[in-house]
């Protein structure tokens, strides 16, 4: 398992435009996290699914925001409406839900909205 | 709510020791790590520790817990220039999310 993926790794779109990022987490794992994290900041979460269940949505997820993992493996975020405010490096990570816990996160994508 | 803080910047000497301090507010954490991050890239975990322990060492990595206090800290021996990047600590939060710091970027000078 080469671990947590997620394509692209850059996005430029314009102001009014919608946007999806893929996350592909380890294969094995039945957790996966999406984070937020804007320049000189530290990541903050946005949502997380266990499965194909969606189980915790943060204050910062607006409703442009909606994120899907329909077969509980690859999760999608996508952003409608993108604002200039969206522009942010979005994590993804992976777990399995026992123990430690452990989250290992992908590459993330930079999103840049002009 | 949750709170974690960090020193915003730390400058070593190469071969001597790094101390990257954080607090956090949520006692009832039950781990705390340690990732690293470089430039333009993910997030790399280093190490964590168990609430109930006080000290964890990892090769040239040593992570100290005082929970009474609420404070973290990750010594990094005989620092290197590859150990150049922006370090977070995080806790992990009553549903399983991490809470991270604003992260502490270590400069390493020859």
């Amino acid at each position: 398992d080469t671990g947590v993926s997620q394509n692209p790794r850059h996005k430029i779109t314009k102001r009014g435009q919608n946007v999806t990022f893929r996350c592909d987490p380890i294969s094995e794992h039945n957790r996966l996290y999406w984070y937020r994290q804007t320049l000189g900041q530290g990541p903050e979460f946005l949502t997380y699914f266990q499965n194909e269940a969606q189980l915790e949505k943060s204050r910062l997820l607006s409703d442009r925001f909606s994120a899907e993992r329909p077969k509980g493996s690859f999760s999608t975020l996508e952003i409608q409406r993108t604002e200039q405010g969206d522009s942010a490096m979005y994590l993804c990570a992976s777990t399995w839900s026992t123990g430690v816990d452990t989250q290992y996160f992908g590459p993330g994508t930079r999103l840049t909205v002009l | 709510g949750e709170d974690v803080e960090q020193s915003l910047f730390l400058s070593v000497r190469e071969g001597d020791s790094s101390v990257i301090n954080c607090t956090y507010t949520d006692s009832s954490s039950t781990y705390l790590y340690w990732y690293k991050q470089e430039p333009g890239a993910g997030l790399q975990l280093l190490t964590y520790i168990f609430s109930n322990m006080d000290m964890k060492q990892d090769q040239r990595l040593t992570v100290l817990l005082n929970k009474k206090d609420k404070h973290l800290s990750l010594r990094i021996a005989d620092t290197q220039t590859g150990d150049s990047a922006i370090y977070f600590c995080a806790e992990r939060d009553n549903t399983d999310k991490l809470i991270f710091g604003t992260g502490t970027r270590l400069q390493v000078f020859p």
